[in-house]
């Protein structure tokens, strides 16, 4: 079975910063099954990429996906305050089963 | 706009069984499929199972294989989960969203399931 691993856990940084979050996976995947979401305290998650690096709509163009076979990489271009949340990447996998990563915790 | 309002709050002793709905609104229900998740209490989310409008089966992972049984209304455009012999392990919020094949979109706002003796 494929394992995601996000990286790092937590990352701590201010508004106005860039931030780079990693997604692993144990084996080389389509990156048309790979989705990356968005959740803050008390909601439900936000899809944000999908396919990689597809934005889904309404989300900021400070965001960016990217990556392919087994490293993919959200990136936030300058940070705002309402982008401190956790972010969980996604893959759609075989049987047919969805798999979702630990999360990284983006914190002021 | 799409739309999912899920069922409130339960509470269940051991062993016993909970139904979670989910109400769409805003899209042609037909046309896409349910996926059911769940998130521990400051855990990360776990995918359950979904309906798949692509081939008409209801996939499960497999861990609630067995335990989990997920049906579609098409007349109310309404999803439900139902999980039996639950045990504390189980207590989770338990979320509905907009299944696109290989990704989910819309979320349902989450439903609490606490399982207490």
């Amino acid at each position: 079975e494929i394992v995601l691993t996000q990286s790092p856990g937590t990352l701590s940084l201010s508004p106005g910063e860039r931030a780079t979050l990693s997604c692993r996976t144990s084996q080389s995947v389509t990156s048309t099954y790979v989705a990356w979401y968005q959740q803050k305290p008390g909601q439900a998650p936000r899809l944000l990429f999908y396919g990689a690096s597809s934005r889904a709509t309404g989300v900021p163009d400070r965001f960016s996906g990217s990556g392919s076979e087994t490293d993919f990489t959200l990136t936030i271009s300058r940070l705002e305050p309402e982008d401190f949340a956790v972010y969980y990447c996604q893959l759609y996998g075989s049987s047919p089963t969805y798999i979702f990563g630990q999360g990284t915790k983006l914190e002021i | 706009q799409v739309q999912l309002v899920q069922s409130g709050a339960e509470v269940k002793k051991p062993g016993a069984s909970v139904k979670v709905s989910c109400k769409a609104s805003g899209y042609t229900f037909t046309s896409y499929g349910i996926s059911w998740v769940r998130q521990a209490p400051g855990q990360g989310l776990e995918w359950m199972g979904r309906f798949s409008v692509y081939n008409g089966h209801t996939d499960y992972a497999q861990k609630f294989q067995g335990r989990a049984t997920m049906t579609t209304e098409t007349s109310t455009s309404t999803a439900s989960m139902e999980l039996r012999s639950l045990t504390s392990d189980d207590t989770a919020f338990y979320y509905c969203a907009r299944d696109r094949g290989t990704w989910v979109d819309s979320w349902g706002q989450g439903s609490l399931v606490t399982v207490s003796s």
